[in-house]
């Protein structure tokens, strides 16, 4: 079973439109961490944010923000006001202490923002 | 400054071919990981290393193999490369496991043809 699902393959907004990306994750550790990564076009990855099991406020850093929901497994990722320079491919990410703390991604969500 | 690096960048190879992919950071982190990228997968872990002299296995690592002498590299081998192996490459580096992430280098896209 995957054990990080994000739904969405692919969104497109107009800029300015805010817009979330789900992550749903499967796990049966308790104490377990949550990534999200960015890859642009020009293709490298950048971490954004990292949370852990036993934190569930929500984080805000400028237009980006987290929630983070262990009762439905969930860690979105909403850009409020999206540019184009949020194009981008987002992963979601999983590490478990059960499993060696690897990193376990989910298949990606394209983001397209159009002027 | 400090930082991750892959060579080379582009590679085009022949089936069956040995491949070697370099990968080099100047963190001095202990943990060090192979992935590769495809359409619909997502990233997946090839093998990873938690320091010098050890290796181990990830979830797609038929195929390839690493080896760890330093802590500054982590060279990922194909040993006879298959059209399968198409796919871009990403190495990545962290400082320790589980709540750290993970720092990834620029990434090899790989043809094999």
């Amino acid at each position: 079973a995957q054990k990080v699902t994000q739904a969405q393959t692919e969104i497109s907004v107009v800029e300015k439109e805010d817009v979330t990306l789900d992550c749903v994750y499967e796990t049966r550790d308790t104490t377990y961490y949550l990534f999200w990564y960015k890859q642009p076009p020009s293709g490298e990855l950048v971490f954004l944010i990292r949370r852990n099991s036993f934190d569930e406020q929500n984080e805000i850093s400028g237009r980006y923000s987290w929630n983070f929901q262990k009762s439905t497994s969930s860690f979105n990722f909403t850009i409020t006001a999206s540019q184009v320079v949020d194009s981008a491919v987002y992963f979601c990410a999983l590490s478990e202490v059960v499993a060696g703390n690897m990193l376990t991604f989910g298949g990606g969500t394209r983001l397209m923002v159009k002027p | 400054d400090a930082e991750i690096t892959q060579s080379p960048r582009h590679k085009i190879t022949e089936t069956g071919r040995q491949v070697t992919l370099a990968c080099h950071q100047t963190w001095n982190h202990n943990n060090m990981f192979w992935y590769r990228q495809d359409l619909g997968h997502g990233l997946r872990l090839i093998h990873y290393s938690y320091g010098v002299q050890d290796t181990n296995k990830g979830e797609v690592s038929d195929g390839y193999s690493v080896s760890r002498s330093n802590t500054e590299d982590l060279p990922l081998t194909l040993e006879s490369a298959a059209s399968s192996q198409t796919s871009v490459y990403f190495c990545a580096s962290a400082p320790g496991q589980g709540q750290y992430e993970q720092y990834f280098g620029p990434g090899t896209r790989l043809t094999v043809t």
